[in-house]
């Protein structure tokens, strides 16, 4: 049962435009997402978060979007560059980390290419 | 500060052995989460030791089992492999169990099993 989704496998997007990664979940009672980027050979490092109370966070070029009517979130970078090339998951808990106890659920990944 | 340190970094394996992987968290986390990626899949929540106890867990069977030493070093254990098996291994350390700019992900175990 896949709780959080990431339909779109891989993304390609020119340099300087808007990147735009989506995900759905359908856990109600998710209440803290959060965004990591993933490069070949290495760990996954945290972007950004958002908790369920809010529908916006930003974080320079990176912005979150919570829909939780539609259990939908997505991650705009603008703009774009050929650095954010990576494979980015979204995860969500059931809390701020307070009881879940390092459990994330996470999406399967979508691979962005950003072109020069 | 050192990162979070998983070894071996790769690991092949016949089906039906064993293997024991590491993770030592950064100097000062007492929380150790494993996870399991695999194509296709995302990373799947395997199980979070905190000060030696096991305090979540995740759908995985029995043969896949762990522990957390006093120093906080962490091993997972995989028994009785299968092809299915192979993937990478990642742990995460955190002071309290908590995500975001609280933990930290290692490079992780890329195990194979022939």
């Amino acid at each position: 049962d896949q709780q959080v989704k990431q339909n779109s496998p891989s993304l390609s997007v020119q340099e300087g435009r808007i990147s735009i990664l989506n995900c759905d979940y359908t856990n109600s009672m998710f209440d803290y997402f959060l965004w990591y980027k993933k490069y070949p050979a290495e760990g996954p490092t945290f972007l950004i978060s958002i908790s369920s109370i809010k529908d916006k966070n930003e974080d320079g070029r990176f912005t979150v979007f919570l829909n939780k009517s539609a259990k939908h979130l997505s991650l705009h970078i603008v703009p774009s560059q050929p650095g954010d090339s990576a494979v980015y998951f979204c995860a969500a808990s059931l809390d701020a980390g307070g009881t879940s106890y390092g459990k994330l659920t996470f999406g399967q990944g979508t691979i962005l290419t950003v072109h020069p | 500060k050192a990162g979070v340190t998983q070894t071996p970094r790769y690991l092949i394996k016949t089906r039906g052995q064993q293997v024991t992987l590491s993770c030592s968290p950064i100097s000062g986390h007492r929380s150790v989460s494993w996870y399991q990626q695999t194509p296709g899949q995302g990373l799947q929540f395997l199980f979070e030791y905190f000060s030696e106890t096991q305090r979540n867990k995740g759908n995985f069977p029995g043969r896949f089992s762990g522990r957390q030493f006093s120093n906080s070093r962490s091993e997972m254990n995989v028994s009785t492999l299968e092809l299915g098996d192979s993937a990478l291994y990642l742990c995460a350390s955190s002071q309290q169990g908590g995500f975001g700019k609280e933990a930290f992900f290692g490079q992780g175990t890329r195990l194979t099993v022939v």
